[in-house]
């Protein structure tokens, strides 16, 4: 178990939904990470916050977003859903930006 | 920034120690190398990562060559739960880990 929590744990929606994953770092951690990993694919960097402001931006589309809040917990928003938006997303959090990272189990988003 | 190469797939014997070889050719002074495994479907998990030096911890060593162009993981006796696959990333300047498609690593009965 490595601290970070993540819900729900599977989603089922249809196409042009919208979705909020939740995610919860450890105790302390001020970074959290966003990835995306579609079917036997590697995973695709989305975005990181750190300590509630954005520090980094990868692969992410503009139909997705992010934020931080005060309490250090992260949602990431996904809207006008697509079929290839089907994916495990997993959320990762690290203390300060130059330490390993920790991931959490994951959220499988099936869109039908 | 760094990319790194690794085999698509291996197998060892389970007891036996599991040398996973990485290579970084274009790696900058101040870049780390980290390696991460996951577990069919499970989240990433973090295993050991260097600068220059060899590094040890209850998981895993890694081995740096002196150039830094490349690099091992070494499992010292890989049981059948060490499964998965094997991710070495040289991590980028704005802290991005930018992931390839990692070592299928099979530990056998």
């Amino acid at each position: 178990d490595s601290g970070v929590t993540q819900t729900p744990k599977h989603l089922i929606t249809a196409t042009g939904q919208r979705v909020t994953l939740r995610c919860s770092p450890r105790s302390g951690d001020l970074s959290v990470y966003w990835y995306q990993q579609s079917l036997d694919q590697g995973l695709q960097f989305l975005i990181q916050y750190y300590n509630g402001e954005e520090r980094a931006k990868g692969n992410i589309l503009e139909r997705f977003s992010a934020q931080q809040f005060p309490d250090l917990h992260s949602e990431l928003n996904l809207s006008s859903l697509e079929l290839g938006d089907s994916a495990l997303y997993f959320c990762a959090s690290s203390p300060e930006d130059t330490y390993e990272q920790y991931f959490g189990p994951g959220t499988r988003l099936t869109v039908t | 920034d760094a990319k790194t190469t690794q085999p698509t797939s291996m197998d060892c014997a389970e007891g036996r120690a599991a040398n996973l070889p990485c290579n970084h050719s274009t790696i900058s002074g101040n870049e780390y190398v980290y390696w991460y495994r996951q577990i069919h479907s499970q989240g990433p998990q973090y295993i050991i990562h260097g600068l220059k030096n060899n590094e040890t911890n209850e998981m895993a060593s890694l081995i740096i060559t002196e150039d830094r162009k490349s690099s091992t993981l070494i499992l010292p006796h890989a049981t059948l739960r060490d499964t998965a696959v094997y991710y070495c990333i040289v991590r980028e300047s704005n802290y991005q880990l930018i992931w390839g498609a990692g070592t299928k690593l099979i530990i056998k009965p």
